[in-house]
């Protein structure tokens, strides 16, 4: 079975400061991958996906991540970051049957 | 209105009763989903459903149960409920078929309290 590690369940960090978020998977298939955001009190809101072609895939806000095949990664990063990034960030893997499975999260806490 | 909506946002329940937890959607997608969050483990899948006459068992579905009312509504119940299903509950929606982009549509969630 598929599954997602994200090896920081929390990560703080200063404005416009740069942020990884690191995102690893096991799949012995093709892989399509996913970052979500959760911004406090809010659902879950799909910031960008990896499907196939380029392995780099960015979002509209600036932030980016790359597919590495070899390190089975979708690290998720962002240049420099802004109060209104602060939230929970997870990373998903779809399986052939449609399912998504879900990392246990990263809080991203940005301070002025 | 949202494509995705669930009802309530909010409930507190006492351990043993029934409660049953709606998602109805406008997006037209067949599939949907239900998923419970809890702090450090991520979402996890507690049924799922590729249609009307399609359901199916998740990673977590012990003391829960499903009813997919139609292709736009797909319920939650809880039997008997019990302090650990205190979480956030999410509904989900997608199309693979129609859009391609394979993502989901969440709802809002709803936020349940056993007590």
């Amino acid at each position: 079975a598929q599954s997602v590690t994200q090896l920081d369940s929390q990560v703080p960090v200063f404005e416009e400061a740069p942020v990884e978020l690191r995102c690893n998977y096991s799949s012995s298939v093709s892989v399509y991958l996913f970052w979500y955001v959760q911004y406090p009190n809010q659902g879950l809101q799909l910031l960008l996906k990896y499907l196939s072609g380029s392995t780099l895939v960015e979002s509209i806000n600036g932030f980016e991540a790359e597919f590495n095949k070899s390190q089975t990664s979708f690290h998720l990063r962002k240049p420099s970051v802004h109060i209104s990034d602060t939230a929970e960030y997870f990373c998903a893997v779809r399986e052939y049957t449609d399912k998504l499975i879900f990392g246990t999260g990263t809080r991203l806490q940005v301070f002025p | 209105d949202a494509d995705v909506t669930q009802t309530p946002r909010n409930r507190i329940t006492k351990t043993g009763k029934r409660i049953m937890l709606e998602c109805s959607q406008t997006k037209g997608h067949d599939r949907m989903y239900w998923y419970r969050q809890d702090p450090g483990l991520g979402l996890r899948l507690i049924y799922y459903s590729f249609d009307v006459k399609d359901i199916n068992k998740g990673e977590i579905s012990d003391g829960y149960s499903v009813s997919r009312q139609a292709q736009a509504k797909f319920s939650l119940s809880l039997e008997s409920a019990i302090p650990n299903q205190t979480a956030l509950y999410f509904c989900a929606t997608s199309d693979p078929d129609r859009n391609f982009n394979y993502g989901y549509t969440f709802g809002s969630g709803t936020r349940l309290t056993v007590v």
